[in-house]
């Protein structure tokens, strides 16, 4: 068993949903990173966060320590939202991150 | 983009051939990685850095060498590449004192043939 995973691996949505995309893991962090993966290959970092919720413009990420799961939401979504979404943990001690396989989102007009 | 180049961006080498991909970053970050990424599986530790002559393995780092004789410079190596080598390779650096948020390359895309 991976120590993140996300689901679902693929999520079709039309333009305008609401989307959600789940990661769990099994392991004790230090933090949690929301990563986006452009159609081109380019990896950008989204959110980190170690509690709460963080919000960024339509994108939201929350996360809940004691259950181990973060969602990465996406109000009123978009074409160019379409890229592979990427959660990752931090360990506890360190700078390593174990990465999931990530959620292809595509958002059709 | 936390100035960071690879290079080659793509290559295409023949198995047995020793191949050096590089990484280069412009504003002296201690850590630096390097990831290789393939269809079914998340991105995967090879080697990482966290100073000058200061390397440690990662999750899949046989068939890999890594050198740093400096800050902004993290070499990975196959020294006789293989086919199951090809793949997808990013480099990575993280600032540490953000809960180490790591930023990355663009990528090099390594054929093996």
């Amino acid at each position: 068993k991976n120590e993140v995973e996300q689901s679902p691996q693929n999520l079709t949505a039309q333009e305008g949903e609401f989307i959600t995309i789940n990661c769990s893991y099994s392991v004790g962090i230090s933090a949690l990173h929301w990563l986006q993966q452009h159609p081109g290959g380019g990896i950008v970092s989204l959110f980190m966060l170690s509690s709460g919720k963080k919000k960024h413009g339509r994108l939201i990420a929350t996360i809940n320590i004691q259950e181990k799961h973060s969602s990465l939401h996406i109000t009123a979504s978009h074409p160019r939202d379409s890229a592979v979404y990427i959660c990752a943990v931090g360990a506890p001690s360190g700078s390593r991150l174990t990465f999931g396989e990530g959620t292809q989102l595509t958002v059709n007009p | 983009d936390a100035g960071i180049t690879q290079s080659p961006r793509h290559k295409v080498t023949e198995t047995g051939t020793p191949v050096t991909l590089r990484c280069h970053q412009t504003e002296n970050h201690r850590y630096m990685y390097w990831y290789r990424q393939d269809p079914g599986h998340g991105l995967r530790l090879i080697h990482y850095s966290y100073g000058v002559k200061d390397t440690d393995k990662g999750e899949v780092s046989d068939g890999y060498s890594v050198s740093r004789s400096k800050t902004e410079d993290f070499l990975l190596t196959l020294e006789s590449a293989t086919s199951s080598q090809t793949s997808v390779y990013f480099c990575a650096i993280s600032v540490s004192g953000t809960d180490y948020e790591q930023y990355f390359g663009p990528g090099t895309r390594l054929t093996v043939t």
